[in-house]
């Protein structure tokens, strides 16, 4: 099957850098894609990695190591708005474009 | 261009009765899914849908069902509602561009099944 792992809380504070990990298990790896989520709405699409290497974005960036089955996503000079819940997602082998994701992070930005 | 919408926004049921959820997309896309959201669990495919009148089962399908009469809309049912679907239902669909597969969700349907 497929699982990905990242962790269910992350805090900073205004102006700092925080890197989201996750780790995923799956078979037939396409890519790895990043959603955010605002308390109460929809998912929006932030980024998508299918090759190793950084992926930059305006403040945020992703990155991924294939051989380590690992990612992340760095969102810098944080600001309150960015608080908010990040998935990590990969397509699901059995579900043609359809993704898998992972349980999400929490982040929480103070002042 | 109002991107993906759903109806209702908001349901309360009572065990046993059924409703239709309806997902409307106006981006020609192809592909649709519906999803459930629930505290600590992310988001758990239910159907999705590879072009019209076709539908396909996802993780967690027991006791949906859907339908893709027309590109443009899926219909999530349930049939006899159970308390264990009370959940936030969010409806988004894709088209290939590349490899990145960008899903555009909708705003999600509220439900609560007493």
């Amino acid at each position: 099957g497929q699982s990905l792992e990242q962790p269910s809380e992350v805090t900073a504070v205004e102006g700092a850098i925080v890197q989201i990990n996750c780790t995923y298990q799956t078979s037939g790896f396409y890519g790895l894609s990043w959603y955010q989520q605002h308390d109460g709405g929809a998912p929006t699409f932030l980024s998508y990695n299918a090759l190793d290497g950084l992926e930059e974005t305006g403040r945020f960036s992703s990155f991924l190591s294939r051989s380590d089955s690992y990612g992340y996503l760095l969102l810098q000079e944080l600001q309150m708005k960015d608080s908010a819940s990040y998935f990590c997602a990969v397509r699901s082998p059995e579900a043609g474009t359809a993704l898998i994701f992972g349980k999400g992070t929490t982040l929480s930005v103070s002042s | 261009n109002a991107g993906v919408t759903q109806t209702p926004k908001f349901r309360v049921l009572k065990t046993g009765q059924s409703m239709t959820l309806l997902c409307a997309q106006d981006m020609n896309h192809e592909y649709m899914y519906w999803y459930r959201q629930d505290p600590g669990m992310g988001l758990r495919l239910i159907h999705y849908s590879v072009g019209e009148g076709t539908t396909a089962k996802g993780e967690v399908p027991d006791g949906y069902n859907v339908s893709r009469l027309k590109k443009q809309n899926f219909l999530l049912g349930l049939e006899s509602a159970a308390p264990s679907q009370t959940s936030v239902y969010f409806c988004a669909s894709s088209y290939r561009r590349g490899g990145a597969d960008e899903q555009f969700f909708g705003p999600g349907t509220r439900l609560t099944v007493l």
